[in-house]
């Protein structure tokens, strides 16, 4: 079993639609969650970042970390079609010296217009 | 400021074959961090270099390697190619190595191995 699991979709949505993507983990060691989105021919770039359990807004996106229940997610309101892309999470354990993301597989997400 | 730069975008060996990528970070970012990216295994971590040092490195074979010289850049080497070594290949620097600083991705290098 992987240590970071995502529903890899792929996941269709009219535009103005609410996206909600989510993240399931095992590690409990994790502390450090991101949101990466990634359009085609591109490297991911990073949505979100999160440190605590509760939400984080910014914009259109909110992120959600339950640490309890080792669970993340992605909120998008009023999507629009410039955000169709993959959609990954992403966490780590460590706050100092030599990090290492471990990354889900990825949410492809399509804003129909 | 420019961002990550990667060179080739695209390559194609055969197996048994030896390949090496470039990646140029941010001007001022001292760490390098290298993931492999497959349809089957998702982004999985290679390799971190900050200062010319390697400071962590991920699950993958003796086969895979890489070094980072004095201007920050770096390089990947990956010796005799597998078929399963086909994947997006993508580099990414941060000023410092902490999880709080920002990785900046590039956009890829695309190898295929026939």
């Amino acid at each position: 079993q992987k240590e970071v699991e995502q529903d890899p979709g792929p996941l269709s949505v009219p535009e103005g639609a609410i996206v909600s993507l989510n993240c399931t983990y095992s590690n409990s060691a994790f502390q450090y969650f991101m949101w990466y989105r990634q359009y085609s021919r591109k490297g991911p770039e990073l949505l979100m970042y999160t440190y605590s359990s509760g939400n984080k807004e910014d914009g259109r996106f909110t992120a959600q970390v339950d640490k309890s229940s080792k669970y993340i997610s992605l909120f998008i309101r009023d999507s629009q079609p410039s955000d169709s892309a993959t959609y990954l999470c992403a966490m780590t354990a460590r706050a100092g010296s030599a990090r290492q993301l471990t990354f889900g597989s990825g949410t492809q997400l399509t804003v129909l217009p | 400021k420019a961002g990550v730069t990667q060179t080739p975008r695209y390559l194609i060996k055969t197996r048994g074959q030896q390949v090496t990528l470039s990646c140029s970070p941010i001007s001022g970012h001292r760490s390098v961090s290298w993931y492999q990216q497959t349809p089957g295994q998702g982004l999985q971590f290679l390799f971190e270099y900050f200062s010319e040092t390697q400071r962590n490195k991920g699950n993958f074979p003796g086969r895979f390697s890489g070094r980072q010289f004095s201007n920050s850049r770096s390089e990947m080497n990956v010796s005799t190619l597998e078929l399963g070594d086909s994947a997006l290949y993508l580099c990414a620097s941060s000023e410092g190595t902490t999880a709080y600083n920002e990785q900046f991705f590039g956009p890829g290098t695309r190898l295929t191995v026939l």
